[in-house]
C-alpha cells in the first residue's frame, strides 16, 4: 500500500540554525499539507500546498517557514531559524485531490535546544 | 499551575466492551468529519468519515455518528481490542471561506483497553 514517508525521523538543532524537513508523498496525490503537534497537544495545520504554491496557510507559519516541491517526489518544510518553541512533531500528509481523505507520513520529531 | 493540553480525556474499558468516544466540534460550516487514531510515535491514521449530509456511518467495527444540532460527533467502536488501545482525534474540514481543506484537529481522547 503506497504511504507518505518523511525523514528524518529525528532531527536535533540548536536555536537559530536551519532545518530542513522532508517528505515524499504519495505519488498520485496533488495536495500537501504540513502539520505540527506539540508533545502532549493536538494536531495543528501549518500550510497546504497545490500546484506548487501555498493554498493556505496558518497563523503559526509565519515568515520563518518555507515550503517548496524541489522535484517531482519531494516536498520539504524549511524553518529558517529555530526557534526552542519550534520543537515538535512535524506531520506531512498529502491527498489526491482537496475533497479526499489526507494520508499521513510517521512524522519527523524536532527537537531545537 | 494547570498546563493546558497536557493532559488527554483518557477512556478505559476492558477489552470486548464497546467504546464511544465524542468529540465537539467548533464550526457549524464544516461539511466533512474525520476520526483518527494516533498510535504512540506514529501520525495520524484514517479510521473513518462523514459527510454533513449524513447523520450515521459504519465501518468495520466503527461505526460515527454525526449530530449537527449540537456539533457533536461520536466514534464507536465495538468488541474494542487491546490494538485499539490509542489516541483518537476528531478532525473537521471545511468548504469555507476559501478554505483549501485543511483539517482542524480536536484535543483526542486516550483510549486504553484492559485485556
Amino acid at each position: 500500500e503506497p504511504e507518505v514517508t518523511q525523514t528524518p525521523s529525528h532531527q536535533v538543532t540548536q536555536m537559530g540554525q536551519e532545518v530542513i524537513l522532508r517528505c515524499v508523498p504519495i505519488s498520485n496525490h496533488l495536495y500537501f499539507y504540513w502539520y505540527r503537534q506539540i508533545l502532549g497537544q493536538k494536531v495543528e495545520f501549518l500550510v497546504s500546498f497545490y500546484n506548487n504554491e501555498i493554498s493556505e496557510k496558518s497563523e503559526i507559519f509565519d515568515d520563518q517557514f518555507s515550503v517548496e516541491r524541489p522535484d517531482g517526489s519531494n516536498f520539504t518544510l524549511k524553518i529558517r531559524s529555530t526557534k526552542l518553541e519550534d520543537s515538535a512533531m512535524y506531520f506531512c500528509a498529502s491527498s489526491e485531490n482537496r475533497a479526499g481523505e489526507q494520508y499521513f507520513g510517521p512524522g519527523t520529531r524536532l527537537t531545537v535546544t | 499551575g494547570e498546563s493546558v493540553g497536557l493532559h488527554l480525556p483518557t477512556l478505559s474499558v476492558q477489552e470486548g466492551d464497546n467504546s464511544i468516544i465524542n468529540c465537539a466540534y467548533s464550526n457549524s460550516a464544516s461539511d466533512y468529519f474525520i476520526w483518527y487514531k494516533q498510535e504512540s510515535g506514529k501520525g495520524p491514521q484514517f479510521i473513518i468519515d462523514i459527510r454533513s449530509n449524513m447523520d450515521k456511518r459504519q465501518g468495520q467495527r466503527v461505526t460515527v455518528l454525526l449530530n449537527k444540532t449540537v456539533k457533536h460527533l461520536s466514534l464507536q467502536i465495538a468488541a474494542t481490542q487491546p490494538g485499539d488501545s490509542a489516541v483518537y482525534f476528531c478532525a473537521e474540514k471545511g468548504n469555507y471561506g476559501g478554505s483549501q481543506g485543511n483539517l482542524i484537529f480536536g484535543k483526542g481522547t486516550k483510549l486504553s483497553v484492559k485485556p
